[in-house]
């Protein structure tokens, strides 16, 4: 079993819907969480940090769920700038040991006009 | 802020040869790692350096070595290339103090072996 599941889509809606990605992890023990968005052709980039108490930042707001290891990003407002791949990533640190990160491999997302 | 640096960008080998992947981050990271990412299958851990002097495997080590030259750098050797190693390789690091940030990623090397 993978160490993170994700829905792969694609989505593809249209500018200013409101779209939601979700993740599954399959280690308890798992530390921290993060989504990334990784552009065609370009790098995977740190989106945002995944708190347990949920997070926002602006249109994106990011949910956890340790008890049913679940992790979530909505994005409201959605912009054509937004069309990409989200990533959703596990770090499975053991106290002070390697920060270790797993991927999952992505939900795409396409804005339409 | 040049974060990540990885060169070269594109590359184009014949099967059987060899070459190394360079890396080098100037964010006085402790742990560097090597991922490939192929269509469908996401990033894969190659090999990983928690810190200078120290390396492991990932969950796709054959056919590759690496180096951790010092803390900047880090490199990955393909001794004898193959078509299955035709891939997007990218270079990342992170500081092991920072349990709630993610990697800084380089830009990424295309390589296709033919």
């Amino acid at each position: 079993r993978k160490e993170v599941e994700q829905d792969p889509g694609p989505f593809n809606v249209p500018e200013g819907a409101t779209v939601a990605f979700n993740c599954t992890y399959s280690n308890s023990a798992s530390q921290s969480f993060f989504w990334y968005r990784q552009d065609c052709r370009k790098e995977p980039k740190l989106l945002m940090s995944v708190y347990s108490s949920g997070n926002e930042d602006g249109r994106f707001t990011a949910q956890l769920n340790r008890a049913s290891q679940y992790i979530s990003l909505l994005i409201r407002d959605s912009k054509l700038s937004d069309s990409a791949t989200y990533l959703c990533v596990v770090n499975t640190d053991r106290g002070s040991t390697l920060g270790r990160l797993y991927f999952g491999r992505g939900t795409q997302l396409t804005v339409w006009p | 802020n040049a974060g990540v640096t990885q060169t070269p960008k594109f590359q184009v080998l014949k099967t059987g040869q060899s070459m190394t992947l360079q890396c080098a981050q100037d964010m006085n990271h402790n742990s560097m790692y090597w991922y490939r990412q192929d269509p469908g299958m996401g990033l894969r851990l190659i090999y990983y350096s928690a810190s200078e002097g120290t390396t492991d495997k990932g969950e796709v080590p054959n056919g590759y070595n690496v180096s951790r030259l010092n803390k900047r750098e880090f490199s990955l050797r393909l001794e004898s290339a193959a078509p299955s190693q035709t891939s997007v390789y990218f270079c990342a690091s992170r500081d092991l103090e920072g349990a709630n940030y993610g990697y800084t990623f380089g830009s990424g090397t295309r390589l296709t072996v033919v």
